[in-house]
């Protein structure tokens, strides 16, 4: 099925540990972005990247890492892990960055606790 | 700043009711607005999408407007039922460069009692 996928859907870090959110999509999107969502925070951008081989950072970037090395791939490295990125994290994607047609299609996403 | 803001935070209505969610933002230079229907423990589901040159769109049950001059966005779920209950998110896409990515609301959470 086309769509986003992420890996894993949970997971437990203990406090300095590093770890990789996988994150593919198979509907040849430009776009493709992290976003996490606290109680009461909402949904907040956490890095993004319009194409292959570009990135940028969002509203929350510190403690994370992004790298877009293939059009599918969009994976998130937290260096070293912290309380508070315990979160729930969702990649998302959509065709075109520049048009304001294109919907945003999300994953199912990945539940970090960090202890 | 960009700021989205929904209200109310939590809805209850019987079955069969008309219902309207709303949505307010804070700078009119959009590119669009969305709607997101997200179930416990799931991820976004876009509904409706209305671009800045639009006034409304439909789907089904479901219809968006979008009025920019006043920076409001409502959602008008016809003859609700059990299966609509939900937390409904809207989000805009600001306009230029770098800032181009969404903004989300903290959504309205609909439950629909039979």
């Amino acid at each position: 099925n086309a769509g986003v996928t992420q890996t894993p859907k949970f997971q437990v870090l203990k406090t300095g540990q590093s770890m990789t959110l996988q994150c593919a999509q198979d509907m040849n999107h430009e776009y493709m972005s992290w976003y996490r969502q606290d109680p009461g925070m909402g949904l907040r951008l956490i890095h993004y990247s319009v194409g292959a081989g570009i990135t940028d950072q969002g509203e929350v970037p510190n403690g994370y890492n992004v790298s877009r090395s293939t059009t599918e791939d969009f994976p998130l490295r937290l260096l070293s892990a912290a309380p508070s990125q315990t979160s729930v994290y969702f990649c998302a994607s959509s065709y075109s960055y520049a048009s304001g047609a294109n919907v945003l299609t999300f994953g199912a996403g990945s539940r970090l606790t960090v202890l | 700043k960009q700021e989205v803001t929904q209200i109310p935070a939590a809805l209850s209505v019987p079955e069969g009711e008309n219902l309207v969610l709303n949505c307010s933002f804070t700078d009119s230079a959009i590119y669009n607005l969305q709607w997101f229907r997200q179930d416990p423990g799931k991820g976004l589901t876009s509904l409706l999408l209305i671009q800045s040159s639009q006034r409304e769109q439909t789907s089904g049950r479901l219809n968006a407007s979008l009025d920019k001059s006043s920076g409001r966005s409502t959602l008008y779920i016809a003859a609700s039922q059990p299966g609509d209950s939900a937390t409904y998110l809207c989000a805009v896409r600001r306009t230029g460069g770098s800032q181009g990515n969404l903004i989300f609301g903290k959504g309205t959470k609909l439950s629909v009692k039979p």
